[in-house]
């Protein structure tokens, strides 16, 4: 199985602040990357897929291999969520455990 | 639009079996590949399997083929059923859609369902 280890846990920050969320994978994936946000009572939401491309204009994903990560350029307070890495490369699917962001 | 609404009993006894569908609108469900996924009270996301209209499927080992899932066509849904429930198995439950135009990625999600195993 691939092992997906996100980093951090859990992390403080500011709105306005610029934060970055990493996650690495124990065996080359290629790009297949996903990044979903979940708000507290609500179901995942996917942000990033094929570890760069996606809507959210704020949002950006930079990776490939085993090495990817995950920037918020500016935070606003709908960010302040938990957001989980996700490998598609090969089942089973595994998700990173999944950073906490909370505000300072 | 698309959408995918879980159903099920909130309570299971441990011993038995956890019976979940999924109700799938707004588009075939033999156009995708679809996903069941779970997360405990406070912890994070656990990939339970997936399933294509074919029979196709692709569980998690770590389940120990307790995993059962199905699709019925005709009412435009899948199934998942968990054999021999332990409180390890309280959740919420989630399906969710499988885009292989995305890289497999897993862009649309019901709401889901909370289970609760207990006597």
């Amino acid at each position: 199985d691939i092992q997906m280890t996100q980093s951090p846990s859990s992390l403080s920050a500011s709105v306005g602040d610029r934060v970055t969320i990493t996650c690495r994978a124990s065996q080359s994936i290629s790009r297949f990357l996903n990044w979903y946000q979940q708000r507290p009572g609500q179901a995942p939401n996917l942000l990033i897929y094929g570890a760069s491309s996606g809507v959210p204009s704020r949002f950006s994903g930079s990776g490939s291999g085993t090495d990817f990560t995950l920037t918020i350029s500016s935070l606003q307070p709908e960010d302040f969520a938990s957001y989980y890495c996700q490998q598609t490369y090969s089942p089973p699917y595994t998700f990173g455990q999944g950073t906490r962001l909370q505000i300072k | 639009q698309v959408q995918l609404q879980e159903s099920g009993p909130g309570l299971v006894k441990p011993s038995e079996t956890l019976s979940l569908t999924c109700a799938v609108s707004g588009v075939s469900i033999r156009s995708y590949y679809w996903s069941w996924i779970r997360q405990p009270p406070g912890k994070g996301l656990e990939w339970i399997g997936n399933i294509f209209y074919s029979g196709r499927t692709d569980d998690n080992p770590s389940l120990k083929s307790r995993v059962s899932m199905s699709v019925d066509t005709s009412k435009n849904q899948s199934s998942l059923k968990l054999s021999s429930v332990t409180a390890a198995d309280t959740a919420v439950y989630y399906c969710a859609r499988i885009n292989y135009d995305f890289r497999n990625a897993f862009d649309m999600w019901g709401q889901g369902t909370t289970v609760t195993v207990s006597s």
